[in-house]
């Protein structure tokens, strides 16, 4: 099971939206919409942030939000804040044998 | 709510066996799946595997079948990730994470147990 690809990095300036793309295959982000996103600041534990493509858990902000298309999925971040400079990370059900796979990460800087 | 503690850093040299654990508290531990994910030094995440604690019911990661184990204590609620014999590309920190169901994301995580192996 390959990792899903990820761009290495991606930044924009306080207040700009980014996107965060996720590219996976017809055995995993195509087949389902099983896609959640995980944030990991350093030396920190992931949190998750979107789960089944669009879903946010209570507590993370409005302005991150998911979507698909085909085998890529997306995340968008509007109006960025410091805080949001991280690693995101996709992550894909891929079967009941082996589960779930997950995205290279992106560095999100905030310039 | 799911708390998980993971067991503290472990350095051990190539060769050696180790056991850390995940041990959970709060609502339902022992229904729902625990997944254990890898994250070598400056590196992404890698999911290895995943076990129910219910009937330890265990699906691995083709990069990491044979080279783990997984196993559960209900009685303690806690949860273990093995190695027979570590090598020095096992450096690793390890995180545990809990999850409802096949289909749902890791909603709890634990903080990490940071595996060192080196001669």
């Amino acid at each position: 099971q390959s990792a899903l690809t990820q761009p290495r990095s991606v930044s924009g300036s306080p207040g700009q939206s980014v996107t965060v793309s996720c590219t996976g295959t017809t055995s995993d982000i195509g087949a389902n919409n099983y896609v959640s996103w995980y944030q990991q600041h350093p030396g920190k534990a992931p949190k998750l942030l979107i789960y089944d493509v669009t879903r946010r858990p209570s507590g993370v902000p409005d302005r991150f939000s998911g979507s698909k298309s085909g085998n890529t999925a997306s995340l968008t971040i509007s109006g960025l804040q410091a805080e949001d400079e991280a690693d995101y990370y996709c992550c894909s059900y891929a079967g009941k044998y082996t589960f779930d796979v997950f995205g290279t990460g992106t560095q999100v800087t905030v310039l | 709510e799911v708390q998980l503690v993971q067991s503290e850093a472990e350095v051990k040299k190539p060769g050696e066996s180790l056991k850390i654990s995940c041990k959970g508290s709060g609502d339902r531990f022992t229904s729902r799946w625990i997944g254990w994910v890898r994250q070598m030094p400056g590196k992404g995440l890698e999911w290895m595997g995943i076990i129910r604690p219910d009937d330890s019911d265990s699906r691995y990661s083709p990069s990491f079948q044979g080279q783990v184990t997984f196993s559960v204590d209900k009685s303690i609620n806690t949860a273990y990730l093995e190695w027979s014999s570590l090598k020095a590309t096992d450096t690793a920190i390890y995180y545990c994470a809990s999850r409802y169901s096949a289909y749902d994301p890791f909603d709890y995580w634990g903080q990490g147990t940071l595996v060192t192996v080196s001669s």
